[in-house]
C-alpha cells in the first residue's frame, strides 16, 4: 500500500515561514491534498491538487509537489496557524484514500 | 449550506457491533462519493471505508476489511457504517467525509463534526 511520510513536528517564528513536507514515491505523479486541523476541531482543506486553494483559505497556503516529496508552504506564520496538518491522496492502484501521518506547527 | 451531522457513537463491549450514520444536507447527495475516516485519540487521520454515488464501488481499509460494511440511502441523504467484531484499537472518532471523484476531485472539501466510539469492557 502507498505511504506518506511527514515529520512529526515543525517549529517557526511568527512572522516566518513554515515548510511541512510530505514524502512518497513518485509523489510528484499524484495529485496531493492539505489539511488543517485545530484541537477539537474536524479538519478543514487548506490546499487541493498540490497548490490550489478553497476559497477562504489565505494566500498564504500553498503547495507544491515533485519527485518524491510535496510541500506545504506557509508564509508570514501567526499563531493561528499552530496546528496538525495532514497530507493525503488518492491511490489509483488500490482505490484507496492515503493520509499521512501529520505534523504539528508550533508557533514558537 | 453543506452540513454532515453523525451520529450512533457510543461506549460498546468488544467483539460487539455499532452502527454508525451521517446525515447529509445542502447538497445534491447522490452527486457525491462518501467516506468515513477515523481518529484514535491523540494520533492521525485513517480512511476507513469509501462509497460512490450509486454504491457500485465500495472500498476498505486492511484494518477493518471483513468487520465493517458502508452503505448509503441517496433517497434518504444518509451514510452508515456497520461495524461488528469491534476492538479496543477501533476506538476513535469517526468522521463522515465527501469527494468529487466524477469530476476529478479526490479530496475532502466537507467533514462532519465526528462521533465517539469507544470500545471497552
Amino acid at each position: 500500500s502507498y505511504v506518506l511520510t511527514q515529520p512529526p513536528s515543525v517549529s517557526v517564528a511568527p512572522g516566518q515561514t513554515a515548510r511541512i513536507t510530505c514524502g512518497g514515491n513518485n509523489i510528484g505523479s499524484k495529485s496531493v491534498h492539505w489539511y488543517q486541523q485545530k484541537p477539537g476541531q474536524a479538519p478543514v482543506l487548506v490546499v487541493y491538487d498540490d497548490s490550489d486553494r478553497p476559497s477562504g483559505i489565505p494566500e498564504r497556503f500553498s503547495g507544491s509537489n515533485s519527485g518524491n516529496t510535496a510541500t506545504l508552504t506557509i508564509s508570514r506564520v501567526e499563531a493561528g496557524d499552530e496546528a496538525d496538518y495532514y497530507c493525503q491522496v488518492w491511490d489509483s492502484s488500490s482505490d484507496h484514500q492515503v493520509f499521512g501521518g501529520g505534523t504539528k506547527l508550533t508557533v514558537l | 449550506e453543506v452540513q454532515l451531522v453523525e451520529s450512533g457513537g457510543g461506549l460498546v463491549q468488544p467483539g460487539r457491533s455499532l452502527r454508525l450514520s451521517c446525515a447529509a444536507s445542502g447538497f445534491t447527495f447522490d452527486d457525491y462519493a462518501m467516506h468515513w475516516v477515523r481518529q484514535a485519540p491523540g494520533k492521525g487521520l485513517e480512511w476507513v471505508s469509501g462509497i460512490s454515488w450509486n454504491s457500485g464501488s465500495i472500498g476498505y481499509a486492511d484494518s477493518v476489511k471483513g468487520r465493517f460494511t458502508i452503505s448509503r440511502d441517496n433517497a434518504k441523504n444518509s451514510l452508515y457504517l456497520q461495524m461488528n467484531s469491534l476492538r479496543a484499537e477501533d476506538t476513535a472518532l469517526y468522521y463522515c467525509a465527501r469527494t468529487d471523484p466524477q469530476s476529478g476531485r479526490y479530496y475532502f472539501d466537507y467533514w462532519g463534526q465526528g462521533t465517539l466510539v469507544t470500545v471497552s469492557s
